[in-house]
């Protein structure tokens, strides 16, 4: 069972609007979240992370908000560039070793 | 700024062949990781390594090896490559500190044919 999901598999934005990531988990004990991104043909490279303790971080365009009852964060990306698209993934740490990752959502900026 | 580098950014193998993939990290990171990337299923942990010759199975370990033999090596061996392991393989490190960040190398595209 996924443990971290991200329900959208594609998303199509307006360069200059709001972009919105969606990721939903399932484990309380999860106190450590992370976005990252990929382009094709790169690994992913780190963006944000928010702790559990906390229900926004914010490092320029981007922002995470967590909603710990919802079980709930999303990543929005203000103003959308075109350098934005990419696909986007959610990971969850719990403590382990291991990182729990989320399908990923591909942002499509359009011009 | 950390570095992570893997051996080849494109690999074609034959049905059969043993292949090598090699990361290396410069940042004195105590864990490392192997994933498989395919579309729509994210990134799957193969193997991962918190310590010099130790090892645990991830995700899908099946058809796959690691060694690590040095704290800043880490590589991954199918024992006899399959068509249905085509796929990008993706190697990362962290520090081994709470909250753990993980850094990724660029990939390597592996195609058996």
């Amino acid at each position: 069972d996924q443990q971290v999901k991200q329900n959208s598999p594609s998303l199509s934005v307006q360069e200059g609007r709001i972009s919105i990531l969606n990721c939903d988990y399932t484990n309380s004990m999860f106190d450590y979240f992370l976005w990252y991104k990929k382009y094709p043909a790169e690994g992913p490279t780190f963006l944000i992370s928010i702790s559990s303790i906390k229900d926004k971080n914010e490092d320029g365009r981007f922002t995470v908000f967590l909603n710990k009852s919802a079980k709930h964060l999303s990543l929005h990306i203000v103003p959308s560039q075109p350098g934005d698209s990419a696909v986007y993934f959610c990971a969850a740490w719990g403590g382990s070793y291991q990182l729990i990752w989320g399908a990923g959502t591909k942002l499509i900026i359009k011009p | 700024d950390v570095k992570v580098t893997q051996s080849s950014r494109y690999l074609v193998k034959r049905t059969g062949e043993k292949v090598f993939l090699e990361c290396v990290q410069d940042m004195d990171h105590e864990n490392m990781f192997w994933y498989r990337q395919d579309p729509g299923l994210g990134l799957r942990l193969i193997y991962f390594s918190y310590d010099v010759k130790m090892k645990e199975k991830g995700d899908i370990p099946e058809g796959y090896s690691v060694s690590r033999e040095k704290k800043e090596r880490f590589s991954l061996i199918l024992e006899s490559a399959s068509t249905n392991q085509t796929s990008m393989y993706l190697c990362a490190s962290s520090l081994g500190q709470a909250p753990d960040t993980q850094y990724f190398g660029p990939g390597t595209r592996l195609t058996v044919l």
